[in-house]
């Protein structure tokens, strides 16, 4: 079984700054996918970036990068120029590389909260 | 192009009782899969349908139990509900094989 640790409950940054997320995991699989999902007071679930493991360059979306590292199964994301519209709770998850497998799973969360 | 919806929005439910839960997955796809998340932690997967068949099931009892119907979309049933079934249900699909899952905005259940 896969699981994801997200050990920072909240983080508060202030607008136009930068913020790191941390994120770990483990799995004994060789081929998955890690995702950082968005959710803010409206409830959906918004993909963030999404980084493929094989794929040894970092994902990057505009003002969202992350920090891959497979061997230490490290994925922070880093949001840069924090708006005050990125406060949302920010999920890591991780998903099997297997045309038959959906399951994503999900880290406790980060509160990011941006300060005017 | 309208995305995953879910209804209904809300919903208050007493103890024992039964509810259904829909969903219609986003256009072009054909697999919708269902997650519990409840008050301040992160969704749990309950299950996945494709091809109108239950193809994936997390840690969740037979008390949770789905349907997908030709269409692609969803229902999720939870019978002899219990107060800790109090959460939002999220409903997600999904197209190809590694393309990422959209979700809708929820059922928020509430159970007293």
């Amino acid at each position: 079984a896969q699981t994801v640790t997200q050990s920072q409950p909240e983080m508060s940054v202030q607008e136009a700054e930068t913020v790191t997320l941390s994120c770990t995991y483990d799995t004994s699989e060789n081929n998955y996918y890690l995702f950082w999902y968005k959710q803010p007071p409206s409830r959906q679930m918004i993909l963030v970036i999404r980084q493929e493991a094989y794929k040894q360059q970092n994902a990057t979306e505009n003002r969202f990068s992350v920090n891959f590292q497979k061997a230490a199964k490290s994925f922070s994301l880093k949001i840069s120029d924090s708006q005050l519209g990125d406060t949302a709770m920010y999920f890591c998850a991780f998903m099997k590389h297997a045309s038959n497998d959906y399951k994503l799973s999900f880290g406790a969360g980060t509160t990011v909260t941006v300060r005017a | 192009d309208a995305g995953v919806t879910q209804s209904p929005t809300h919903l208050i439910k007493t103890r024992g009782q039964q509810v259904t839960l829909r969903c219609s997955p986003k256009s072009g796809h054909d697999t919708v899969s269902w997650y519990q998340q409840a008050l301040g932690q992160g969704p749990q997967f309950i299950f996945q349908y494709y091809e109108e068949e239950e193809r994936q099931r997390g840690n969740f009892p037979d008390r949770f139990s789905g349907h997908q119907f030709p269409n692609y979309s969803s229902e999720l049933n939870v019978n002899a509900l219990l107060l800790g079934d109090s959460a939002l249900y999220l409903c997600a699909s999904r197209g190809q094989p590694g393309s990422p899952l959209h979700f809708g905005n929820g059922t928020r259940l509430t159970v007293t």
